[in-house]
């Protein structure tokens, strides 16, 4: 089972650069998020979606930008780089109905630097 | 929201029982304590949860105060794998915080050989 997968994994961009982290799940789930972990802290909720069509803004949203065409796929997008973005990137993915509930699955994460 | 105290780091010996505790004494009624683990350089993932009663699945055990104000996480054999940061976390059974995991920077456990 590939479970929720994320790519790249690393990536390094410059300052004003732009670019899309992938995030793709395979269980059929509603519910898709994005958070950022910086280093020795734990992990913030950046954006989620309940469905196709469907998102909001977690707890840090600044810079960064959603959409959910699909429920299987959910992107993230870094429209102007910044040094403050550099950080540990998790996509996760749970059934909703009773959600809370419902155990969240993660990624791998991508490892973003961003000089 | 309510928020939870862990301490921030612990050592068990290899085959050993670990006792991961969590303090939540603002905790609402309605409130589930999760609990989440992040193995290095991975993603995290589910533990165990519950609500008042104590809790087991094939990872470990979960031990709720009658008062709900604290939660113990038990790994009744701890191995080499089991090294982690070990989250608790409340998630309201309702409305918009329902839908995330608010993690704190929790306990991480050192097993040792």
């Amino acid at each position: 089972n590939a479970g929720v997968t994320q790519t790249p994994k690393f990536q390094v961009l410059k300052t004003g650069q732009s670019m899309t982290l992938q995030c793709a799940q395979d269980m059929n789930h509603e519910y898709m998020s994005w958070y950022r972990q910086d280093p020795g802290m734990g992990l913030r909720l950046i954006h989620y979606s309940v469905g196709a069509g469907i998102t909001d803004q977690g707890e840090v949203p600044n810079g960064y930008n959603v959409s959910r065409s699909t429920t299987e796929d959910f992107p993230l997008r870094l429209l102007s780089a910044a040094p403050s973005q550099t950080s540990v990137y998790f996509c996760a993915s749970s059934p909703l109905g009773v959600h809370s509930n419902q155990p969240q699955h993660f990624g791998d994460g991508t490892r973003l630097s961003i000089l | 929201d309510a928020k939870t105290t862990q301490p921030n780091s612990m050592e068990s010996n290899e085959e050993e029982p670990v006792h991961l505790p969590c303090n939540h004494s603002t905790i609402s009624g309605t409130d589930y304590i999760h609990w989440y683990r992040q193995l290095p350089s991975q993603g995290p993932e589910y533990v165990i949860h519950g609500l008042t009663s104590n809790v087991n699945n094939r990872m470990a055990s979960l031990a709720i105060a009658e008062d709900r104000k604290s939660s113990t996480l038990i790994l009744h054999r701890a191995t080499l794998r089991d090294a982690a940061v070990y989250y608790c976390i409340l998630r309201p059974s309702r409305g918009a915080g329902s839908y995330q995991l608010t993690f704190g920077k929790g306990t991480k456990l050192s097993v040792i050989p």
